[in-house]
């Protein structure tokens, strides 16, 4: 089966700041996903990346704040802007097909902001 | 929206006894549920899908359309059980929703 790879594995980074994540599958997928595990609570679906098209926000995220790119079936990327230390969090990126609910992950990025 | 309901945190149970890590799921007429699982410094991997019906590494699932369950059993648990496991609905829009999760620790 596919294998999800993500860059970077880890960062600290300073308030105000961005970072993007990248997500790279080893094969051509329908469906990408960007979720966020904040420490000692489950994943929550931050967005659908849509490939060649804008990404789908879930209730709570806005594309300012996590600008999504999917320029191809195989990458994807996740920015996080002006960052908070309530941004402190594991980002996981997750793809799929559309018909159904199976879905590998990656291996995540933690960010620590301060 | 749908909702999946993993009422425990953490389950520890001694080696060798039953297992059952609770999930309840909102009412969507035909839900399409799983249970991914994730082990010590492992990424999230999916353990089985209710329509397969099938046991993986001894665990099965069976889905209880009354009580709106979907319960992960195994008679006997394995030291490398341990680990945290979540109950995930497929929601409209092909999102997959998952619960709290539930750490999962088998003593020796």
């Amino acid at each position: 089966s596919a294998v999800i790879s993500q860059k970077p594995s880890r960062d600290i980074c300073q308030r105000g700041t961005s970072l993007t994540i990248q997500c790279q599958v080893d094969s051509q997928v329908t469906m990408m996903f960007w979720y966020r595990q904040q420490p000692g609570q489950s994943l929550t679906l931050i967005a659908t990346a849509n490939q060649g098209s804008e990404a789908t926000y879930e209730s709570g995220f806005v594309i300012d704040k996590f600008p999504i790119s999917r320029p191809n079936l195989t990458f994807s990327t996740l920015t996080v802007s002006n960052m908070s230390p309530e941004d402190s969090s594991i980002y996981l990126c997750s793809a799929g097909n559309t018909t159904s609910g199976l879905r590998i992950f990656g291996p995540g990025t933690r960010l620590t902001v301060l | 929206a749908q909702r999946v309901t993993q009422p425990e945190k953490l389950l520890s149970v001694f080696k060798g006894a039953p297992v059952e890590l609770k999930c309840n799921y909102s009412y969507s007429g035909s839900p399409e549920l799983f249970w991914y699982v994730q082990y010590s410094r492992q990424r999230l991997q999916l353990l089985l899908r209710h329509i397969s019906r099938e046991s993986i590494k001894g665990f099965t699932a069976d889905l209880n359309k009354g009580e709106t369950s979907f319960h992960l059993k195994k008679p006997f648990a394995q030291e490398e059980d341990s680990a945290m496991y979540y109950c995930a609905q497929l929601e409209y829009g092909n999102k997959l929703v998952f619960g709290a999760g539930t750490i999962l620790r088998v003593k020796s």
